[in-house]
């Protein structure tokens, strides 16, 4: 069954203070994996799709690199309009279906 | 303009009434779908279409129905409220440039008493 981890549930930082989010995932045949930012209220908003292992997106402050078993979201030197949460989902191959992790909520204060 | 717009954003209704979320896109896309997000358990399927004729369940189908009624529009439909339906839903369309991932609308906030 395909699933996807996130780790942590919620995860607090001081300004400037980096640190990385955990996806774990099992997909039978990986076809992309996702990440999001949800703001509290709103639909996710799409940050960057990976499709095979060894590769890495950057997007300003953001991060995110892909194994074969896991996803990390790297967040260097965070500011507060960071804050949101971030979602993980994987596509298995031959389908257009997104599986959804619960998120890791992240709170950056000054 | 958003590029998935749904409606109402927030709406209050009955147990046992009949309710209906609508969403409609400006992207073109062929491919829609209807998710329901609770604290806790993520966002879940609940329909798909491919095109105006294809329309398949999700994960979590039971107690609601689905209208394709053009290639811009999918309706979600309760037809039977009931209070574990309260929750936030979300349109979404699978966009080709974003690698297939998708495209959300703004959501509808959805509380049955």
């Amino acid at each position: 069954e395909d699933q996807v981890t996130q780790s942590p549930e919620a995860l607090r930082l001081q300004e400037g203070e980096s640190s990385s989010l955990n996806c774990s995932y099992t997909v039978s045949g990986l076809r992309g994996l996702f990440w999001y930012r949800q703001d509290p209220g709103k639909g996710p908003e799409f940050l960057f799709t990976l499709y095979s292992a060894g590769e890495e997106k950057e997007k300003e402050r953001l991060k995110a690199t892909l194994t074969k078993k896991e996803s990390f979201l790297h967040i260097t030197a965070p500011k507060p309009e960071d804050s949101a949460t971030y979602l993980c989902a994987v596509q298995a191959q031959n389908t257009d279906k997104l599986i959804f992790g619960t998120g890791t909520r992240l709170q950056v204060f000054p | 303009d958003a590029d998935v717009t749904q409606t109402p954003r927030n709406r209050i209704t009955k147990t046992g009434k009949r309710i209906m979320l609508e969403c409609s896109q400006t992207k073109g896309h062929d491919r829609m779908y209807w998710y329901r997000q609770d604290p806790g358990l993520g966002l879940r399927l609940i329909y798909y279409s491919f095109d105006v004729k294809d329309i398949n369940k999700g994960e979590i189908s039971d107690g609601y129905s689905v209208s394709r009624q053009a290639q811009a529009k999918f309706s979600l439909s309760l037809e039977s409220a009931i209070p574990n339906q309260t929750a936030l839903y979300f349109c979404a369309t699978s966009d080709p440039t974003k690698g297939y991932g998708y495209t959300f609308g703004s959501g509808t906030r959805l509380t049955v008493v």
